[in-house]
């Protein structure tokens, strides 16, 4: 079946930039999506990509997309304490099809 | 405000006593899901719902009810609640279009405790 995999932690300083890599299965992914988690709330999506492209970006966050290797990234530039949260990678294999969800990486930012 | 509502946030209960977890959207969206969220598991899908009366199982459907009579709501009941359905529970909806991304709006979530 398809899976998404994260690493669990991450740790950066105010200011710098954050790379968020994930890992899928399923060759037959057209959407990637990352969402974000905030203490005590529920999901909101911050971006996908289609599978045709490369990369996506809106305003400081840039979404990178190696089809071949099945690796999606996503870099956040001048990483602020409010982008502290937990991060969800996930991917559905077409239109209107259930989304398979990593396990979540956790962003810390420290000042 | 396009919203998913749950209800309640927080519920603390006893093994076997049956509960509803309400789940309500204002977007007319067709499509509703329910998903759980455990430490080291991430969030696992329930059940979903692809329009009104149609409701199929996700991954982790065993103990488990869900109804979708009106487009709005998806309520998700606990029969017989056990220990192991402890977890923080996520209603979602999203508007199916003919191509396009499965874009979720997620409901705040609903902390729950079986004793």
């Amino acid at each position: 079946g398809e899976d998404v995999e994260q690493s669990l932690f991450l740790s950066v300083r105010e200011g710098d930039s954050s790379v968020i890599n994930c890992t899928y299965t399923d060759s037959s992914s057209t959407y990637l999506y990352w969402y974000k988690q905030e203490p005590g709330a529920g999901l909101q999506l911050l971006t996908y990509i289609f599978s045709n492209m490369d990369m996506k970006q809106d305003q400081r966050l840039t979404v990178l997309l190696n089809k071949k290797d099945k690796h999606l990234s996503l870099r956040i530039a001048d990483t602020q304490t409010g982008d502290s949260a937990i991060y969800f990678c996930a991917e559905s294999p077409g239109a209107n099809s259930k989304l398979t969800f990593g396990k979540g990486i956790t962003l810390s930012v420290r000042p | 405000e396009a919203q998913v509502t749950q209800n309640p946030r927080y519920l603390i209960t006893v093994t076997g006593k049956k509960l509803t977890v309400t789940c309500s959207q204002n977007m007319n969206h067709e499509y509703m899901s329910w998903y759980r969220q455990d430490p080291g598991l991430g969030l696992r899908q329930i059940y979903y719902s692809m329009n009104v009366e149609v409701t199929d199982k996700g991954d982790v459907p065993e103990g488990y009810k869900v109804s979708r009579k009106e487009k709005r709501n998806f309520p998700l009941i606990l029969e017989s609640p056990s220990p192991n359905q402890t977890s923080l529970y996520f209603c979602a909806s999203s508007l199916l279009r003919g191509s396009g991304a499965n874009v979720l709006t997620f409901g705040a979530g609903s902390r729950l405790t079986v004793l």
